[in-house]
């Protein structure tokens, strides 16, 4: 079975500083995708950023980026010049191919610091 | 930008009764899950649905769980006969129509605000 594990439960991070989110995911599938969701205090999920397994190129969105490692089973999250409105709950979660199931971590509580 | 909305936000029920939890997904989208996430625990999927049938459902989805699409806008989650362990926060999301002969590509799952239901 697919297990997605986040090993930082909180992280904290100043204003205008990179910060990197740490996941890694287990599955004996060759193609599936791979996501950031972000959950603000009291808002929903929205998606951050998705990988598709069979793409090498590491996908970016702006201040966002990841470092996905697909021998590793590894899928971190980098984010770039920190905004308060950064500070959320980041689940990585893992979809394979033939599936619509979301498979989440448990998450990373992110506070931003001015 | 469209949304998916859920109401209501906080369901209170007492032990064997029934609950239905609403979800209003994004208008032209066609597939749509709920998933849920008991306090402390991981977001854990319990089942999709596309074409007014289940696609596909977890082992969390039992008998005591049914849904349906009653019309064209919403789409509910019923819980039968509420146990204190189905306390939990519910996520609806749901996602546009895609091919999978055609693409390679999945749709991403949009998420609602959730509603948290406590059962005494």
């Amino acid at each position: 079975a697919q297990t997605v594990t986040q090993s930082q439960p909180e992280m904290s991070v100043q204003e205008a500083e990179t910060v990197t989110l740490s996941c890694t995911y287990d599955t004996s599938e060759n193609n599936y995708y791979l996501f950031w969701y972000k959950q603000p205090p009291s808002r929903q999920m929205i998606l951050v950023i998705r990988q598709e397994a069979y793409k090498q190129q590491n996908a970016t969105e702006n201040r966002f980026s990841v470092n996905f490692q697909k021998a590793a089973k590894s899928f971190s999250l980098k984010i770039s010049d920190s905004q308060l409105g950064d500070t959320a709950m980041y689940f990585c979660a893992f979809m394979g191919y033939n599936t619509d199931k979301l498979i989440f971590g448990t998450g990373t509580r992110l506070q931003v610091f001015p | 930008e469209p949304e998916v909305t859920q109401t209501p936000s906080h369901q209170v029920t007492q032990m064997g009764q029934e609950v239905i939890l609403r979800c209003v997904p994004i208008s032209n989208h066609l597939y749509f899950y709920w998933y849920r996430q008991i306090l402390g625990q991981k977001v854990e999927f319990l089942v999709s649905f596309y074409n007014n049938e289940i696609s596909e459902k977890s082992e969390i989805f039992d008998d005591q769980f049914s849904v349906e699409r009653p019309d064209g806008s919403n789409f509910t989650l019923k819980i039968r006969s509420t146990k204190l362990e189905d306390s939990a926060m519910y996520f609806c999301a749901s996602s546009d129509d895609r091919d999978r002969e055609e693409s390679a590509s999945t749709d991403t799952q949009y998420f609602g605000p959730g509603t948290r239901l406590t059962v005494l």
